[in-house]
């Protein structure tokens, strides 16, 4: 298995509250990315990086921010959180030469 | 919007069956691939199929790509139970392989 972990698993929160997620890899990968998955709409690119401090926006990325200080970190922030931000969130890898993405396990997040 | 449509939404078959399972895209492609999720789990990869090539096996898995018709089919051959997950396609029509499009995924269950 690839070495990607998330934390935290999951995390209930309030309304207008920030939330920081964060993805952890040990297999020097060079993309990281974050998606949500919903009902009915699958798994949708939030933000991705392509190298340290090297990030792009991807199709649902309002309210949400990241930041990539490290190769092994990727954090994704949501400055205050909205109802409509409950969701499980993923993180992937990849090293780019084969376009397979390996992902983590998930982090669910309600937002009350 | 997405990227890729599976196609059905949700296939229930007994074990043993075969279970074709079809993806289609919008726009071209250089890859499309193919991931299984568990309940629960994060996506795990299962077959990459490049734009040059129309058929691709992995063990149980036959995967096909018709270009000219913008879709894509998975067939596994008799199924087991452990084969109950949804099935999602990716492409990477927009930047190459570093930035995958998930289509909203097809829901097998497998009956013993």
């Amino acid at each position: 298995d690839a070495g990607i972990t998330q934390s935290p698993r999951h995390k209930v929160t309030e309304t207008g509250t920030p939330v920081t997620l964060r993805c952890h890899q040990t297999e020097n990968h060079r993309y990281m990315y974050w998606y949500r998955q919903d009902p009915g709409h699958g798994l949708r690119l939030i933000h991705y990086s392509y190298g340290v401090k090297d990030t792009d926006k991807g199709e649902v990325s309002d309210g949400y921010s990241v930041s990539r200080s490290k190769t092994e970190d990727f954090l994704l922030t949501l400055e205050s959180a909205t109802s409509s931000q409950t969701s499980v969130y993923f993180c992937a890898i990849t090293s780019g030469s084969t376009g397979e993405l390996f992902f983590g396990e998930g982090s669910r997040l309600t937002v009350l | 919007s997405q990227q890729g449509e599976e196609d059905p939404q949700a296939l229930s078959i007994q074990e043993g069956e075969n279970a074709t399972m079809n993806c289609s895209y919008k726009t071209s492609i250089n890859n499309l691939q193919w991931y299984r999720q568990n309940s629960g789990r994060g996506l795990v990869h299962l077959i990459l199929i490049r734009s040059n090539e129309r058929e691709k096996h992995s063990g149980r898995l036959r995967v096909t790509l018709d270009t000219s018709k913008k879709s894509s089919s998975l067939l596994i051959t008799a199924s087991r139970a452990a084969d109950t997950a949804s099935y999602f396609c990716a492409t990477d029509a927009n930047f190459g392989n570093e930035k995958l499009t998930f289509g909203t995924g097809t829901r097998l269950t497998i009956i013993p």
